[in-house]
Formats: structure tokens, C-alpha cells, sequence
């Protein structure tokens, strides 16, 4: 079974500072690993995703994630935080022939002025 | 190219009521994904579909939930005498393929309130 832990339901960050969001997933297989932005009232984006070709990945909006296989990690970051970044944000995992995706709880940024 | 697309955005019913979600796929996109999310939670597979075909309904409540995605038209989810506790989000989401590294592509969601 899968499973996907998101650290901090809310993270709170100055506006230009850095942004991380954290998510350790859990995978009997090598895994595929998505994160989505949501903004109130709307639907998921999908942000980046890791499928082994790379262990940086980068994403739309100034966004990147590693994955780090030792740390069964893939946390989110952001060299400056704007104030459109405010949103949900989900870490999703795939894999081992499940067809859906396990999502994290997600985790509310917020931007500080 | 329109992206997935469903409707109602928003949905009230009394309880005993049935509840038709409708979602349509992006073009080009024979696999369809319904999720639900509850407050303050991440969002948890119902059931995949291809056409004509339940793929996956691991996810779905065993009583008065189903889904279709007929030759034509679009993906249904019903949900049959609703009770409160079926207030959530439904998203919808869609994928070119069958490979597990596909991206889905999620629509804007059914919030659904039941009274």
C-alpha cells in the first residue's frame, strides 16, 4: 500500500522568502510522485511530477522538488515567495499498478505581506 | 483544447435525494478518475474508468454510489438517497493513457451539500 505524509496542514511564510513544503511518501515500488496546487473553489494543478528521469525536477511557477530515494522524500520549494503562491498544495503519489492517486492531506500556504 | 470540464460546479440536495455528477474528459482522453474530498482532507480515489468500462472501483462506498462512462457522452457518478455525510467535493480527472507516469488532469470539481 501506498501512502503520503505531508508535514505542516499550514506553512506560513514571508512574501520573497523561501517557500518548502514538505512530503515523504511511502511505496513498496519505485514511485511516480505529483504535487498539485488548488485555489479556493477551483480544481487541482498539477505543479511538477517525478517519473525517474531526473531527481530535480522543475515545475511551473518558480517551483522545483526533489526526490530523494534515502529520505523517501520529495519536498517542494520555491526560491521566493509571491503572494499568488497562497493556495492548498497536495503531494500525490502513483505506483505499483494502483490506478488511482494517493494524495496527503495537503498543506495551506500562506503569505505574509 | 478545453480542459476537463464538469457540472453542476455546485449541487444541493435533500437527504434521501439522488445526486448525477457529470464529467467530461479533455479531448483525446479515454480514462476518467473521480476522487472525493472531504474537509480539511486530501483527496481519495473513488473509481477509474475507461469507455464502457469500470476499470477500478476499489475506492467506491459499497451502497448507493456508481459510476459509467458510456460510448457517448459524458462520465456520470450517482450517488442514490444521499445522507449528509456524502458533503464533499467530487473532481473528476482525465489521462490520454495507461501508463502510470500519466498525468491527470483534473477538472473543477462538483461541491455537493446535502441538507
Amino acid at each position: 500500500a501506498q501512502s503520503v505524509t505531508q508535514l505542516g496542514s499550514h506553512v506560513s511564510v514571508s512574501e520573497g522568502a523561501l517557500v518548502l513544503l514538505r512530503c515523504n511518501y511511502s511505496s513498496s515500488v519505485p514511485p511516480y510522485l505529483f504535487w498539485y496546487v488548488q485555489y479556493p473553489n477551483q480544481g487541482l494543478q498539477l505543479l511538477l511530477k517525478y517519473t525517474s528521469a531526473a531527481t530535480l525536477v522543475k515545475g511551473i511557477n518558480g517551483f522545483e522538488a526533489e526526490f530523494k530515494k534515502s529520505e523517501t522524500s520529495f519536498h517542494l520549494t520555491k526560491p521566493s515567495a509571491h503572494m499568488s503562491d497562497a493556495a492548498e498544495y497536495f503531494c500525490a503519489v502513483k505506483g505499483g499498478g494502483a490506478d488511482g492517486l494517493t494524495f496527503g492531506k495537503g498543506t495551506h500556504l500562506i503569505i505574509q505581506p | 483544447n478545453a480542459g476537463v470540464m464538469q457540472n453542476p460546479r455546485h449541487l444541493v440536495r435533500r437527504r434521501g435525494q439522488e445526486a448525477r455528477l457529470r464529467c467530461s474528459p479533455m479531448k483525446g482522453h479515454s480514462h476518467v478518475y473521480w476522487y472525493r474530498q472531504l474537509p480539511e482532507e486530501g483527496l481519495k480515489f473513488m473509481v477509474y474508468l475507461q469507455k464502457e468500462n469500470i476499470i477500478d472501483e476499489s475506492g467506491m462506498p459499497k451502497e448507493r454510489f456508481s459510476a459509467e462512462f458510456p460510448k457517448e457522452g459524458p462520465s456520470i457518478l450517482r450517488i442514490q438517497q444521499v445522507v449528509r455525510g456524502d458533503s464533499a467535493a467530487y473532481f473528476c480527472a482525465s489521462s490520454p493513457g495507461l501508463a502510470e507516469q500519466e498525468t491527470q488532469y483534473f477538472g473543477p470539481g462538483t461541491r455537493l451539500l446535502v441538507l
